[in-house]
């Protein structure tokens, strides 16, 4: 079955560094999206991307983060100054129009 | 916003039990999806429910699609250990967004 592959599954940085987390959607995808979940709290959107632009952001999405398709397989979410909160869970989906996402297993980001 | 709100919170049940679960808002959904997320991995899609008063089956898994559209029911039948997880509820409002709304969760515990 086809899968949302996500790196590192793990990352520790220290606050005020920039951090890329990486994503390879499905193939044959159209939507990509990244969403986060603070330990114990639900799954929060953050930005949905479609035709090689935002289609749409959270207010969580600020300046500070930014996605980008380098290429024709890769997702990319980079957070520019890291800040403590924003440790959590960060998932790439992906899905075709109205369907169900499909995830990743997430990248767990603690900042210190 | 939209809120999705889940109930129970948590259950703890013995192994072989039926559980239920639901979801409700206070706005319309046009679509209604189920996932299961155990510890450290991403949410799994469960059940997809794309029209008002659906009710669709995957195994020991039932899930409806409200007929108002503001709410949507899961059952477990016969629970198993391995069914121990957060159960999200999650819905598409609809209009010209792709974005996915997640309910705050039902945690699941199945003692054996």
């Amino acid at each position: 079955e086809p899968e949302v592959t996500q790196t590192p599954s793990h990352q520790v940085t220290q606050m005020g560094q920039e951090v890329i987390l990486r994503c390879v959607p499905i193939s044959n995808h159209l939507y990509f999206y990244w969403y986060r979940q603070i330990l114990g709290q639900k799954v929060e959107f953050l930005v949905s991307f479609y035709n090689n632009e935002i289609s749409e952001k959270s207010e969580i999405f600020d300046d500070q983060f930014s996605v980008e398709r380098p290429d024709g397989s890769n997702f990319t979410l980079k957070i520019r100054s890291t800040k403590l909160e924003d440790s959590a869970m960060y998932f790439c989906a992906s899905n075709s129009v109205g369907y169900g996402y499909t995830f990743g297993s997430g990248t767990r980001l603690t900042v210190v | 916003g939209q809120q999705l709100n889940q109930s129970p919170q948590s259950m703890f049940i013995q192994e072989g039990e039926d559980v239920s679960m639901n979801c409700t808002s206070s706005s319309i959904f046009n679509t209604w999806l189920w996932y299961k997320q155990e510890p450290g991995e991403g949410p799994v899609l469960l059940i997809a429910l794309y029209k008002a008063g659906e009710l669709t089956s995957n195994g020991r898994l039932t899930a409806q699609f409200g007929i108002t559209r503001k709410d949507s029911f899961l059952n477990i039948s016969a629970s198993i250990p391995s069914d121990v997880g957060i159960y999200f509820c999650a819905g598409y409002p609809g209009g010209a967004t792709n974005k996915l709304i997640f309910g705050t969760g039902t945690l699941l515990a199945v003692q054996p």
